[in-house]
């Protein structure tokens, strides 16, 4: 399994406040995205990175910035976070070189948000 | 507009049957990708193919790059393979997900 870990896994927060979810890889890959899932709409991309410092919008990036200061590392902030922002978010590497499936992504748990 | 469409959405089999599930999309692709998604859990990677057929176990996928659809196939299904069961498609350093099909296996 790809080295992917998201934390918190599980929160509950206020509407208004920041939130910072983390994602960390130990595949030294290149691509790092972050995700939503919610019924009925399936996987949305919220932003993505290519590199360190490297990152652009995706298709629901209203109300969400990240960051990526190391290749380990991405972050997802809401800045003020509001109802329509609970959701499960998914964080997915992926990257290609010779000799490995090219494109392929790896998904890490999840992170459950509430915003109340 | 959704780039890519699944069908069909839900869908319920007996144990021992052959399953396909079917994935359409509109753009350009550089590879299409299957995932697999049990209840409450995490996301799997199935397969990746850009050209051609793919056969992992009881699983196949297959492409057919100028109709711009792939299947996946379910040989001889078992109540374990009940999960959602998601279609994503590779472009310009993006992948476009389907909705999804759930699967029910019934024993």
């Amino acid at each position: 399994d790809a080295g992917i870990t998201q934390s918190p896994r599980h929160k509950v927060t206020e509407t208004g406040t920041p939130v910072t979810l983390r994602c960390h890889q130990t595949e030294n890959h290149r691509y790092m995205y972050w995700y939503r899932q919610d019924p009925g709409h399936g996987l949305r991309l919220i932003h993505y990175s290519y590199g360190v410092k490297d990152t652009d919008k995706g298709e629901v990036s209203d109300g969400y910035s990240v960051s990526r200061s190391k290749t380990e590392d991405f972050l997802l902030t809401l800045e003020s976070a509001t109802s329509s922002q609970t959701s499960v978010y998914f964080c997915a590497i992926s990257d290609w070189w010779v000799g490995r499936t090219p494109y392929e992504q790896y998904f890490g748990p999840g992170t459950r948000l509430t915003v109340t | 507009k959704n780039e890519v469409e699944q069908s069909p959405q839900n869908l319920t089999a007996q144990e021992g049957e052959f399953i396909t599930i079917n994935c359409s999309y509109s753009v350009g692709i550089s590879a299409l990708h299957w995932l697999q998604q049990h209840p409450g859990g995490g996301i799997v990677s199935l397969f990746m193919l850009s050209s051609g057929k793919k056969k992992h176990g009881r699983l196949i996928a297959t492409i057919n790059i100028q109709e711009k659809h792939s299947s996946l196939h379910i040989t001889a299904s078992h109540p374990r393979d009940s999960a959602v069961y998601i279609c994503a498609v590779y472009n310009f350093n993006k992948f476009y997900f389907g909705s999804g099909t759930k699967l029910n296996v019934k024993p």
